[in-house]
């Protein structure tokens, strides 16, 4: 079966830790994107990644960092630079066809931070 | 620029009437425009979508929209609510920069409840 898993599912760490989040696609998309949700927000956007060995920064970056060295993974990294770190954060890839494809996500990780 | 509003943030159907969840979107270039769906502690699935061509968009477990320009709306129907349809709803457009990168815009959610 084809598509992106995120791991772990729940994620407990003590401020001041750096913690990442794993994302693996096997759906061989080029466009890979990270987005944070909180509760009447939305999903906001982190970093994307259109191909390997590059990234952009989204609207939220600050206090997360990506690497993009293969293209099945992405993987985030939240720094203890991150003010606020507990949400649920979703990955998601898209493949060809422009801006009328569609993005798969994957099941998220709940990160709380204490 | 792009921008999504969707209007109520909790909606109640009971079981069996019609479900309308309201999206309106602004969009400097012709709009592409997307439904997910979310149920809880998962991630989004697509409902349906609107690139070009007919208004009327049909797409899984019943539901449509229909891309109406002149009130930039997109609104989401289903004529008969089921238990299994409460969850979360996600309208949202896209649109590409100038660097070629799709920029999607997401809206803020509705919360679907459906009442046996």
């Amino acid at each position: 079966d084809g598509g992106i898993t995120q791991s772990p599912k729940y994620l407990f760490r003590k401020e001041g830790q750096n913690v990442t989040l794993s994302c693996e696609q096997n759906l061989n998309h080029d466009a890979m994107y990270w987005y944070r949700q909180d509760p009447g927000q939305g999903l906001r956007l982190i970093y994307y990644s259109q191909i390997v060995n590059d990234f952009q920064k989204g609207d939220i970056a600050e206090g997360y960092s990506v690497s993009r060295e293969k293209k099945e993974s992405f993987p985030l990294t939240v720094t203890s630079a991150q003010k606020n770190p507990t949400a649920f954060y979703l990955c998601a890839s898209r493949g060809p066809g422009g801006r009328g494809s569609e993005q798969y996500f994957g099941p998220g990780t709940r990160l709380t931070v204490t | 620029a792009q921008s999504v509003t969707q209007l109520g943030s909790h909606v109640s159907v009971s079981e069996g009437a019609l479900v309308l969840l309201r999206c309106n979107y602004s969009s400097s270039v012709p709009p592409y425009l997307f439904w997910y769906v979310q149920y809880p502690n998962q991630g989004l699935q697509l409902l349906l979508k609107y690139t070009t061509g007919a208004t009327l968009v049909k797409g899984i477990n019943g539901f449509e929209a229909e891309f109406k320009k002149s009130e930039t709306s997109f609104h989401l129907t289903k004529p008969s609510a089921h238990m299994s349809d409460a969850a979360e709803y996600f309208c949202a457009v896209s649109a590409m920069n100038s660097g070629g990168y799709q920029k999607v815009t997401f809206g803020t959610g509705t919360k679907l409840q459906v009442i046996p």
